[in-house]
């Protein structure tokens, strides 16, 4: 099984850009959410989604799209890139609540310069 | 906001039991509380989760307070490995509750 699936792992960019980080499960879970975590803090959550079609804001939402097309894809959008989303991202899913764990991605970092 | 409050960090000798306190006043009756742990820049790992009993799996065990405000994750036997934060979470059923905030967790260091 492949799990949570985040690409890509690494990636550069200049301020103003604009880039999509891809999240995939293939466990069929209905939960998905990203994470955004910087040095010495824990996780703080950006966006989530409960099912196809439905997304919600987290704590951090600014500067960053989602949408739920599909119940395995959570793709993040950057719109125009800031230095102060420099930062590893986490995707994560998860059966319905109380039936299991999270699954995390394996994070991707992101420079913004 | 986080719904629940952690000291920063603890210690404890490796193959002694580590005690993990966690506050959740504010649970409501349908939420789970839940324990992930992180191992430098990796994704969190789940280890356990609770609704009202006591659980205990291979990794860990849960205690949770008679009026649920409050659990503890013991590992019974730490061993280096086992340095990491850990994160107490308190997770709904549905909608906007069923989302999973962390806060900052404690950092727990096992010593030689």
């Amino acid at each position: 099984n492949a799990g949570v699936t985040q690409t890509p792992k690494f990636q550069v960019l200049k301020t103003g850009q604009s880039m999509t980080l891809q999240c995939a499960q293939d466990m069929n879970h209905e939960y998905m959410s990203w994470y955004r975590q910087d040095p010495g803090m824990g996780l703080r959550l950006i966006h989530y989604s409960v099912g196809a079609g439905i997304t919600d804001q987290g704590e951090v939402p600014n500067g960053y799209n989602v949408s739920r097309s599909t119940t395995e894809d959570f793709p993040l959008r950057l719109l125009s890139a800031a230095p102060s989303q420099t930062s590893v991202y986490f995707c994560a899913s998860s059966r319905p609540v109380g039936t299991g764990e999270l699954f995390f991605g394996e994070g991707s970092r992101l420079t913004v310069l | 906001d986080a719904k629940t409050t952690q000291p920063p960090s603890m210690d404890c000798a490796e193959g002694r039991a580590a005690n993990l306190p966690c506050n959740h006043s504010t649970i409501s009756g349908n939420e789970y509380v839940y324990w992930y742990r992180q191992i430098h820049s990796q994704g969190p790992q789940y280890i356990i989760h609770g609704l009202k009993n006591n659980e205990t799996n291979e990794m860990a065990s849960l205690i949770i307070t008679e009026d649920r405000k409050s659990s503890t994750l013991i590992l019974p036997h730490a061993t280096l490995r086992d340095t990491a934060v850990y994160y107490c979470i308190v997770r709904g059923l549905t909608g906007a509750n069923s989302k999973l905030t962390f806060g900052k967790g404690i950092t727990l260091s096992v010593r030689p």
